[in-house]
């Protein structure tokens, strides 16, 4: 298993157009978690999953961020109708359930520049 | 609720010098405890982490950091600087026994002088 991957690296896209990105999480980790990070910021937490279930999202995460992980593997985060404010880098981390035993992984992340 | 403080925003050291990174967690019961660089670009790589026992904590590339509960703070630290330390470093906290979200603090950049 070569870490947590996530696809695309960049993503340039004009305001108003739906971008997707998806994750692959550590296969053993059944934690799955999405992050987005501003210039100068450090990661704020959008949501989580463990398995399939979507266990708490961000008051961040508006009605036009919307996230999935249909079989408890890979993850996608959508966000519809992007706008400047998107500018970020998405960022995505797995862990076991006791995360206290290998802590969270984060893959590269994936920048999103909206024009 | 849970938060992070980094109060220093940038760090300058001389290569060869020693370092110190503060943080300061908020958190009403035992926190797992973690430090995190990141590079220009690229994602996070964990340094160390607490969980419990022990308060000073080995980490890699000869970071350290001691966990002291009465001062809330988690402070990095390596005795000798070296010029590819030069980073952004983040620490965050999880609570409870089965982890979840992680909270980040604003983060350190790290400038090392030559």
């Amino acid at each position: 298993d070569t870490g947590v991957s996530q696809d695309p690296r960049h993503k340039i896209t004009k305001r108003g157009q739906n971008v997707t990105f998806r994750c692959d999480p550590i296969s053993e980790h059944n934690r799955l978690y999405w992050y987005r990070q501003t210039l100068g910021q450090g990661p704020e937490f959008l949501t989580y999953f463990q398995n399939e279930a979507q266990l708490e999202k961000s008051r961040l995460l508006s009605d036009r961020f919307s996230a999935e992980r249909p079989k408890g593997s890979f993850s996608t985060l959508e966000i519809q109708r992007t706008e400047q404010g998107d500018s970020a880098m998405y960022l995505c981390a797995s862990s076991p359930t006791g995360a206290s035993n290998s802590g969270y992984t984060f893959g590269s992340g994936t920048r999103l520049t909206v024009v | 609720a849970q938060s992070v403080t980094q109060p220093d925003i940038h760090i300058t050291v001389s290569e060869g010098a020693s370092l110190e990174l503060r943080c300061n967690y908020s958190y009403g019961a035992t926190p797992y405890l973690f430090w995190y660089v990141q590079s220009p670009g690229q994602g996070l790589q964990l340094l160390l982490k607490y969980f419990s026992g022990d308060t000073l904590v080995q980490g890699i590339k000869g970071f350290e950091a001691e966990f002291k509960r009465s001062q809330s703070s988690f402070n990095l630290r390596k005795p000798s600087v070296h010029w590819s330390d030069a980073a952004e470093y983040f620490c965050a906290v999880a609570g409870g026994n089965q982890g979840g979200k992680l909270i980040f603090g604003q983060g350190t950049e790290l400038s090392v002088k030559p």
